[in-house]
């Protein structure tokens, strides 16, 4: 079992809408959890980075939380657009710097 | 672009052909990867040098060669392979080994198909 699941595998929204992605880990000790984008054809890119004290973050139209307890984490994006198509990825990383990567959530905003 | 640079962007090979695949970085990153992401799984580690030194192996065949012949060039040489190993091949890069608060730096990847 992956020590990074992520829900829903995929998602379709209409544009504007809001949406919510999840990831749940097992990895620990926890150092850090990365969320990733990835267009088609592209390489992953970073979106936010999260360590064990924050609870928040923001980046934009995004904002992440981390709750260090339950070992979740959730990606929300709000008024979505067309370009937020792509595959969002979950990654976290233990004490020891291994990183475990999730197997993305793939969302497609239709107009 | 990220700074990190694949070439080529799409490859299709036979089973008993010989290619190699590229990554450069000119981020003056210290440390470089390769990962192999399939279909709705996680991304793999391949590989990993350190200032062009291996210093992980994550059990990979021997059909695909790594050569760091200096910190910003990465290869990846492939023969003999298996349609399993059809895929899009990453290249990423970080400022140190593990970088955890820098992160990685992905290419936009080599996408291979094995016939």
């Amino acid at each position: 079992k992956n020590q990074v699941e992520q829900s829903p595998q995929s998602l379709i929204i209409l544009e504007g809408k809001n949406c919510t992605l999840q990831c749940n880990y097992t990895v620990s000790p926890f150092s850090n959890l990365r969320w990733y984008k990835q267009d088609t054809g592209r390489g992953p890119v970073s979106l936010t980075i999260m360590t064990f004290s924050e609870n928040t973050k923001s980046n934009g139209r995004y904002t992440a939380t981390l709750d260090a307890d339950t070992k979740q984490s959730s990606l929300h994006i709000t008024a979505s657009q067309l370009s937020d198509s792509a595959s969002y990825i979950c990654v976290v990383r233990g004490n020891n710097n291994d990183m475990r990567f999730g197997a993305g959530t793939r969302l497609t905003v239709k107009p | 672009e990220t700074g990190v640079t694949q070439t080529p962007r799409h490859l299709v090979m036979g089973m008993t052909n010989k290619k190699s695949l590229k990554c450069e970085q000119h981020l003056g990153h210290n440390a470089m990867y390769w990962y192999k992401q399939s279909a709705k799984k996680p991304l793999e580690l391949m590989f990993v040098y350190s200032l062009e030194e291996r210093v992980e192996n994550n059990s990979v065949p021997s059909r695909f060669s790594p050569e760091c012949p200096n910190s910003s060039h990465l290869f990846l040489h492939l023969h003999t392979l298996q349609p399993e190993d059809s895929a899009l091949y990453l290249c990423a890069s970080s400022l140190y080994l593990r970088d955890r608060a820098g992160g990685y730096t992905f290419g936009s990847g080599t996408r291979l198909t094995v016939v």
